[in-house]
């Protein structure tokens, strides 16, 4: 297994530019989120979906938008990027009931480092 | 105010040495309460896993809840350099299902061979 890969690992944007950023988890998992995480703040969640074809606001959504057509995959838009948005993104990835570690076990990928000029 | 704050370090101690991480928090509907570890350039990976109060073992790693105080701490026995990472605290609240976790900022350590 995989478990949870991103593409790409980093990306320089210009100011207005668009991309999306892709997950993807070979496990099966209902619930997937995307995070950003900066210095001195912490993850902090964008958005999340509990399934395929839904999708949920988190704590800081402004500026991003997601889709999640197949279960394995999660996206997350930039329709035009600022520079704000220059930071490590994190996808995670979690069963609906328990995992082996409890029932909070999000697994990772490894991350894609976005600089926004 | 932060809902869980945590040092951010960075904290520096001799191998075989005990560490102790620490978090505070805010909010007491928070039940569960993780940590997870983070190599440089790495996603998080879940360490510890603790539900309400008390404390739970596994190998060199203790996971301690004092509800009460509102305050968690990881310790970490006979530390190795392969321990050296950011430890990211992290809690949820009692509903079940998508609620989101709160992290803390992290805290960096190294473990000095």
């Amino acid at each position: 297994n995989a478990g949870v890969t991103q593409t790409p690992k980093f990306r320089v944007l210009k100011t207005g530019q668009s991309m999306t950023l892709l997950c993807a988890q070979d496990m099966n998992h209902e619930y997937m989120y995307w995070y950003r995480q900066d210095p001195g703040m912490g993850l902090r969640l964008i958005h999340y979906s509990v399934g395929e074809g839904t999708t949920a606001k988190g704590e800081v959504p402004d500026g991003y938008n997601v889709s999640r057509l197949k279960k394995q995959n999660f996206l997350l838009g930039l329709e035009s990027a600022a520079p704000s948005q220059t930071s490590v993104y994190f996808c995670a990835s979690r069963h609906e009931l328990y995992g082996p570690k409890g029932r909070e076990t999000q697994y990772f990928g490894p991350g894609t480092r976005l600089l926004v000029l | 105010q932060k809902e869980v704050e945590q040092d951010p370090g960075p904290l520096s101690v001799p191998e075989g040495a005990i560490v102790s991480l620490n978090c505070t928090y805010s909010n007491s509907a928070f039940q569960y309460f993780m940590w997870y570890r983070q190599y440089s350039r790495k996603g998080p990976e879940l360490l510890m896993y603790t539900y309400s109060s008390g404390n739970k073992e596994d190998g060199r790693f203790t996971a301690q809840v004092d509800k009460s105080s509102k305050y968690i701490s990881l310790f970490i026995r006979d530390s190795q350099p392969s321990d050296s990472a950011t430890y990211l605290c992290a809690m949820s609240g009692s509903n079940f299902g998508n609620e989101k976790l709160t992290f803390g900022t992290g805290t960096r350590l190294t473990i000095i061979p």
